[in-house]
């Protein structure tokens, strides 16, 4: 199985600030069919189901603010949130869907408010 | 709007069985891959199975094989997961969720239920 490790395990950031999170695969998930990079990000607010922020590494989806962004390739990920707002507040997570099954997942990230 | 809602949840004992259900609309629904997906608490995310538009492919997590079983029913727009000899590690919000691409497994998960809670415990 491809392992996901994200960094860091949680981080502070101010309101109006950038964050950065970051996730590395254990292999390459780039497929080489299309040359895009089969990686998601997930926002999981307290309570609530992950949503779908942002997939093949790069494209937001529908309805997501654009001062979220995916970059990276290969086995080196980052989500960027360019301008924290409160509402961001929320556990992160990337997934690879390069090899399933199975689709796996990162521990997680924790982003809270400084 | 797609929705998705999930049912079945609640406290069973070690060994026990649990049927969950995923009740789906918005969308057609035997154009998709489906699968199930859990979080136990204060955990990360697992995915615990996937069935194909058809039904007939499907994947288990080793962690469940030979006790749980998913099944669909596109002609209710329904997708089950059948759990046996639950154990204590079975604890855990249970969701399903959509493959975002239609008629292709191997996608992100575009849309997601809220989630039923499964508790095994004595």
């Amino acid at each position: 199985d491809i392992v996901m490790t994200q960094s860091p395990d949680s981080l502070a950031v101010s309101l109006g600030e950038r964050a950065t999170i970051n996730c590395k695969s254990s292999q390459s998930v780039l497929f080489s069919s299309n040359n895009k990079n089969s990686l998601a990000w997930y926002q999981q607010r307290p309570g609530q189901p992950p949503k779908l922020l942002i997939y093949w590494a790069s494209t937001r989806e529908s309805g997501v603010p654009d001062r979220f962004s995916g970059s990276g390739s290969g086995t080196d990920f980052t989500l960027t949130i360019s301008s924290l707002q409160a509402e961001d507040v929320a556990v992160y997570y990337c997934q690879q869907y390069y090899s399933p099954p199975p689709r796996t997942f990162g521990q997680g990230t924790k982003l809270e408010i400084k | 709007q797609v929705q998705l809602v999930e049912s079945g949840g609640g406290l069973v004992k070690p060994g026990g069985s649990l049927r969950l259900s995923c009740a789906a609309s918005g969308f057609t629904f035997s154009d998709y891959y489906m699968s199930w997906i859990r979080q136990a608490p204060g955990k990360g995310l697992e995915c615990v199975s996937y069935i194909s538009s058809s039904g007939s492919t499907i994947y288990y997590a080793d962690s469940v094989k030979g006790r749980f079983t998913i099944a669909r029913d596109n002609a209710k727009n329904s997708l089950y997961l059948q759990m046996n000899s639950l154990r204590a590690e079975d604890t855990a919000v249970y969701y399903c969720a959509r493959d975002s691409r239609r008629y292709t497994g191997g996608n992100a998960f575009d849309y997601w239920g809220q989630g039923t809670l499964v508790t095994v415990s004595s």
